[in-house]
């Protein structure tokens, strides 16, 4: 089962920041946080990962509170090719099948104009 | 080629019918994935090789899943006497390293029994 909670899904208007929350509270220490996201009919695409400390490139943000039990994905100016599915998944680093990707239903996020 | 590809985008199969799905990963990629995507899921994990070898296949749902990667490249998902709960997309990642960030996904193949 997936180890995170992430609301169903959220709006947002093209060109605003859209949030993205997730609930990782069984987090394990040598686990990372990452983020996919799957556009309709595509596969999941990598998004951004990090352990403890805010990541940030050039897709998106991560903020993962202070006890990592939580984080936000923000996508800064979303347009309308972000609508998409987002995951959050909660892996540790390594890889062979322990690093199996783990997806729950994800949150899916529509950029209106 | 620059991503993961899959073929054939889109099959139809009657039930009872054997199908082959192939993944060819990118070039180098030493891991490599086998996912099933029931309509309104998110993926769920089949099976895991590791160059030529299947180190995981504890997702197969049936014996009749049997999946391959003899030369440690190309790796086909092979179903047999294929049923109607088999209708899903399956997707295939593959990874550089062992360990590490992102994997990348093809764009699935969309299988209907029918």
């Amino acid at each position: 089962d997936a180890k995170t909670t992430q609301p169903t899904s959220m709006d947002c208007a093209e060109g605003r920041a859209a949030n993205l929350p997730c609930n990782h509270s069984t987090i394990s220490g040598n686990e990372y946080v990452y983020w996919y996201r799957q556009i309709h009919s595509q596969g999941p695409q990598y998004i951004i990962h990090g352990l403890k400390n805010n990541e940030t490139n050039e897709m998106a943000s991560l903020i993962i509170t202070e006890d990592r039990k939580s984080s936000t994905l923000i996508l800064p100016h979303a347009t309308l090719r972000d609508t998409a599915v987002y995951y959050c998944i909660v892996r540790p680093n390594y890889g062979g099948s322990q690093g199996n990707l783990i997806f729950g239903k994800g949150t899916k996020l529509s950029v209106k104009p | 080629g620059a991503g993961v590809s899959q073929s054939p985008r889109y099959k139809v199969a009657k039930r009872g019918q054997d199908v082959a799905l192939r993944c060819d990963p990118i070039s180098g990629h030493v891991s490599l994935f086998w996912y099933q995507q029931a309509l309104g899921q998110g993926p769920e994990f089949l099976t895991y090789f590791q160059n030529e070898a299947q180190l995981d296949k504890s997702g197969l749902p049936s014996d009749r899943f049997f999946a391959e990667r003899p030369e440690g490249s190309v790796s086909t998902l092979k179903i047999q006497r294929t049923q109607q709960e088999d209708s899903a997309v399956y997707l295939c990642a593959s990874s550089l390293r062992l360990e590490g960030s992102g994997y990348t996904f093809g764009s699935g193949t969309r299988l209907t029994v029918v």
